[in-house]
């Protein structure tokens, strides 16, 4: 049962441009959210999180919005750079059982194209 | 200076053998943890340590057995390798076991014949 999920398995956009990654969530228990960015022959990097009391979180060109109604969040990538392709996931924990459990999406491939 | 570091990196092995990854972190954290990333591309979690203690075991066969011998290291050790177990696993560490960011070291790719 997948509590996380990334339903776009790609996505490809021009360089300049925006990217917009999205990921759906389940468990209402969870209250901490997070993007990791991950290279081939990498370990995931943290990118950026977002707490539920929070709608929304910028860092750069990063930007995380969290709809907790919908039980959906995107990170927005603005403007879009060549080096920023590469497997995006996003990943949730809570209260409970999932205290310190990191539960991934399965990741969207982003591709900028120069 | 790598801040979570795996050794090794690749891991090829024949069926029943026992093998060992480790795992050490110089970031000072408390909390480390093991993943294992299937074929599928599927990042899930295995265990976690606080403080040597361990704090988090998922539906994991006992043939995986961690061992913390200090806040820095994490150990996994694999009993009678399966082709099943073959995945990418990765090791990673937090400041606490709540709310913070994990960071995880290369990844550990094994390959069972």
């Amino acid at each position: 049962d997948q509590q996380v999920k990334q339903n776009s398995p790609s996505l490809s956009v021009q360089e300049g441009r925006i990217s917009i990654l999205n990921c759906d969530y389940t468990n209402s228990m969870f209250d901490y959210f997070l993007w990791y960015k991950k290279y081939p022959a990498e370990g995931p990097t943290f990118l950026i999180s977002i707490s539920s009391i929070k709608d929304k979180n910028e860092d750069g060109r990063f930007t995380v919005f969290l709809n907790k109604s919908a039980k959906h969040l995107s990170l927005h990538i603005v403007p879009s750079q060549p080096g920023d392709s590469a497997v995006y996931f996003c990943a949730a924990s809570g209260k409970g059982g999932n205290t310190g459990k990191l539960i991934f999406g399965q990741g969207t491939t982003l591709q900028v194209k120069p | 200076d790598t801040a979570v570091s795996q050794t090794p990196k690749y891991l090829v092995t024949q069926m029943g053998n026992d093998k060992s990854i480790k795992c050490e972190q110089n970031l000072g954290h408390d909390t480390m943890y093991w993943y294992k990333q299937d074929s599928k591309k599927f990042l899930k979690i295995m265990f976690s340590y606080n403080n040597k203690e361990l704090i988090i075991n998922e539906t994991v066969p006992n043939r995986f057995s961690p061992k913390s011998p200090d806040k820095a290291h994490l150990n996994l050790h694999i009993n009678s390798l399966e082709l099943g177990d073959s995945a990418v696993y990765f090791c990673a560490s937090s400041q606490d076991p709540g709310k913070s960011e994990q960071f995880f070291g290369p990844g550990t790719r094994l390959t069972v014949l």
